[in-house]
């Protein structure tokens, strides 16, 4: 079955301009997370959804946001983009909220790069 | 919120060493712990995972882990490496309440050398 997908794989912006990226999670996968992953920070939760409800956050500020779909697919958004946005931006997704069985599948991911 | 610790980032080896990679978290109770890796141009696959039982781990491509609960630790080996192997491991921590949150360690890069 297909894996996880996310979409656009690449892409440039300018400080101040904001950013929606996507994601299909594997079918039937009802839980979708989004990551960070920069080279100083590594990798940073940024928020989970689940069944359209945003379940949990991590510590990013207000401009960045996100949103679930009845299908499951999920969006984030950047606004007003800042330099240190740049990063790869990784999706995953599980079938439900954790019960012990539960492993997160990743996708490529979104390289966005802010100039 | 739990941490998790890494050490030694960049680990350079020739094919046919061990390796053992530590992990240390942070979190005193009941967690869910895995190792991922991330080979170059690839995207984050799961290499082995411990949720409950047998401490001794097994996952893909020969490699192991041991939960030794009373360091906090969760440290990855396999005994011969290959230069396949070479990419970045990364170490990640949920503490199971309902949600599938992870926390990561910084990494360690693995170059293996032929």
């Amino acid at each position: 079955k297909a894996g996880v997908t996310q979409t656009p794989r690449y892409l440039i912006k300018t400080r101040g301009q904001q950013v929606t990226l996507s994601c299909s999670p594997i079918s039937g996968h009802r839980s979708v997370s989004w990551y960070q992953q920069t080279p100083g920070q590594g990798l940073q939760f940024l928020f989970e959804y689940f069944s359209e409800t945003q379940r949990n956050k991590g510590n990013f500020p207000g401009r960045f946001s996100g949103r679930q779909f009845s299908n499951s697919r999920s969006e984030m958004n950047v606004s007003t983009l800042e330099l240190g946005d740049s990063a790869l931006y990784l999706c995953a997704s599980s079938p439900q909220l954790e019960p012990r069985a539960n492993v997160l599948t990743f996708g490529a991911g979104s390289r966005l790069t802010v100039l | 919120a739990q941490s998790v610790s890494q050490h030694n980032h960049h680990v350079i080896l020739s094919e046919a060493a061990s390796l053992e990679l530590g992990c240390n978290y942070s979190y005193g109770g009941t967690v869910n712990l895995f190792w991922y890796v991330q080979y170059p141009g690839q995207h984050l696959q799961l290499l082995l995972k411990y949720f409950s039982g047998d401490p001794l781990v097994k996952g893909i491509k020969g490699f192991e882990a041991e939960f030794i609960k009373s360091k906090f630790s969760f440290n990855l080996r396999k005994p011969s490496v290959q230069w396949s192997d070479t990419a970045e491991y990364f170490c990640a921590v949920n503490v199971p309440n309902g949600n599938n949150r992870l926390a990561f360690g910084k990494g360690n890069q693995v170059v293996v050398i032929p």
